[in-house]
């Protein structure tokens, strides 16, 4: 089943504006990513949270997770044109050897 | 942009052709991985490998093998492909460690015809 949901499925902002995206899961994490994916191309990594983080923050990125409600927001403070691509969340599960575990992306537009 | 390589970007081939996609890393990397991912879809894990003379299959399953003869590279090879096979095929590195992030090559669309 899937262990990373997030949502919205698809977000359309205006530049400058803050988009705010969200990832619940279902099982103990060791941690949670973010990555970002453009379109034709591979994902890159943008943040790592581990389980005993609350907030986390990356330059214009902040991240949030909330270990009791099993979930975490992603904000893009002043967003960009250029921040347009899909973002997915990867959840580590406790465990030795675990794979990470990724959920069906969000798409974000921001039009200029 | 981390330094993983995939080639070809593009594919298209018959039913029933024998194709390799190749996949190397320069970082040294113990783990590798290939996903596949349809649009505008989730990444399914196919096989992975924690080193040298070490392969596993993924969560999902695949008509694929892998081999891992050398750290820096990780081919994947259908023996026969098939029009379901059509997708985009990611390969990725990561450090040893439980849940290190995932490098990412730029992939591989399939096509089978």
């Amino acid at each position: 089943s899937q262990q990373g949901e997030e949502d919205p499925q698809a977000l359309s902002i205006q530049e400058g504006e803050n988009a705010t995206m969200n990832c619940s899961y279902k099982t103990s994490i060791n941690n949670l990513q973010w990555y970002r994916q453009n379109s034709g191309r591979g994902l890159v990594h943008l943040i790592l949270i581990r389980s005993n983080e609350r907030e986390k923050h990356s330059g214009r990125l902040r991240v949030t997770l909330d270990t009791s409600k099993k979930s975490s927001s992603l904000l893009i403070t002043a967003s960009r044109a250029a921040d347009t691509a899909s973002y997915f969340c990867a959840t580590s599960r406790t465990g030795a050897n675990s794979k990470l575990t990724f959920g069906k992306g969000i798409t974000l537009s921001v039009r200029p | 942009e981390a330094d993983i390589y995939q080639t070809p970007r593009y594919l298209v081939i018959g039913t029933g052709k024998k194709i390799t996609l190749e996949c190397s890393q320069t970082m040294g990397h113990d783990k590798m991985y290939w996903y596949q991912q349809d649009p505008g879809m989730e990444l399914h894990l196919i096989h992975y490998s924690y080193g040298v003379n070490s392969t596993e299959k993924g969560d999902l399953s695949s008509e694929s093998t892998v081999s891992r003869i050398r750290t820096e590279h990780f081919p994947l090879t259908l023996e026969s492909a098939r029009p379901s096979h059509t997708s985009q095929y990611l390969c990725a590195s990561s450090l040893t460690g439980v849940g290190s992030p995932l490098h990412f090559g730029n992939g591989t669309r399939l096509t089978v015809t």
